[in-house]
């Protein structure tokens, strides 16, 4: 069974930029999370997908920070404009009623 | 702020020899589970644990709850290279029963010596 994809791998960028981040989850799956992960640090919940809806978005920094899942499998989430201080990892995970989360790779973003 | 959190931040043991990695909640969780992130990738399911049980067993791993002193701990048996990554532990702040809510502490780092 794939795990968790997430594209790109690595992305670096100058602050002010745009950047957009894509997820594909585990087949079955109806949760989506988007973590940030910053370093020595563990994962930081940003937003939460039940199939299509955003039932968690609290701790999204909503005037730079967008997410999407239009189909409730893949998902993308942006940053405009990129700062400095949002250098880290954004991991995505995904998981069934009943399973645990499983994570993707992570994109390691570096703002310049 | 975050109610979990690990004693030490980082481990260093012998090939060969017994790992036990700990972490303390300060809440009434009914869920708590174990993920291991080695460099560059993501976190890694490793085995998880009900407020229901005190103790479960995988393969080479063993995750043990008290609930009376709000205390987990991860052993990991005769541990390998392989097992050099940072741990984490989560813990479910959201409704019990549900695994959607967790909130991570800081990690281990876990050091294998040969």
């Amino acid at each position: 069974e794939a795990g968790v994809v997430q594209s790109p791998r690595y992305k670096i960028i100058e602050k002010k930029q745009p950047v957009a981040f894509w997820c594909n989850p585990i087949s079955g799956h109806n949760t989506l999370y988007w973590y940030l992960q910053n370093l020595g640090q563990g994962p930081e919940l940003l937003i939460r997908y039940e199939n299509e809806e955003a039932v968690d978005d609290s701790q999204l920094p909503k005037d730079r920070f967008s997410a999407e899942r239009l189909k409730g499998v893949d998902s993308t989430l942006k940053i405009q404009p990129a700062e400095l201080g949002d250098s880290a990892v954004y991991l995505c995970a995904s998981s069934s009623q009943g399973t645990a989360q499983y994570f993707g790779p992570g994109t390691r973003l570096t703002v310049l | 702020g975050e109610s979990v959190g690990l004693h030490l931040p980082t481990l260093s043991v012998q090939e060969g020899d017994n790992s036990i990695i700990n972490c303390a909640s300060n809440s009434a969780s009914d869920y708590f589970i174990w993920y291991k992130q080695e460099s560059g990738k993501g976190p890694q399911f490793i085995i998880d644990i009900r407020s229901n049980m005190d103790k479960r067993q995988g393969q080479r791993v063993t995750v043990l709850l008290n609930k009376t002193v709000k205390h987990l701990s991860l052993q990991i048996a005769a541990t390998q290279p392989g097992d050099s990554a940072v741990y984490f532990c989560a813990e479910n702040t959201g409704p019990s029963g549900s695994a959607r809510q967790l909130t991570f502490g800081s990690g281990t780092q876990l050091t294998v010596l040969p």
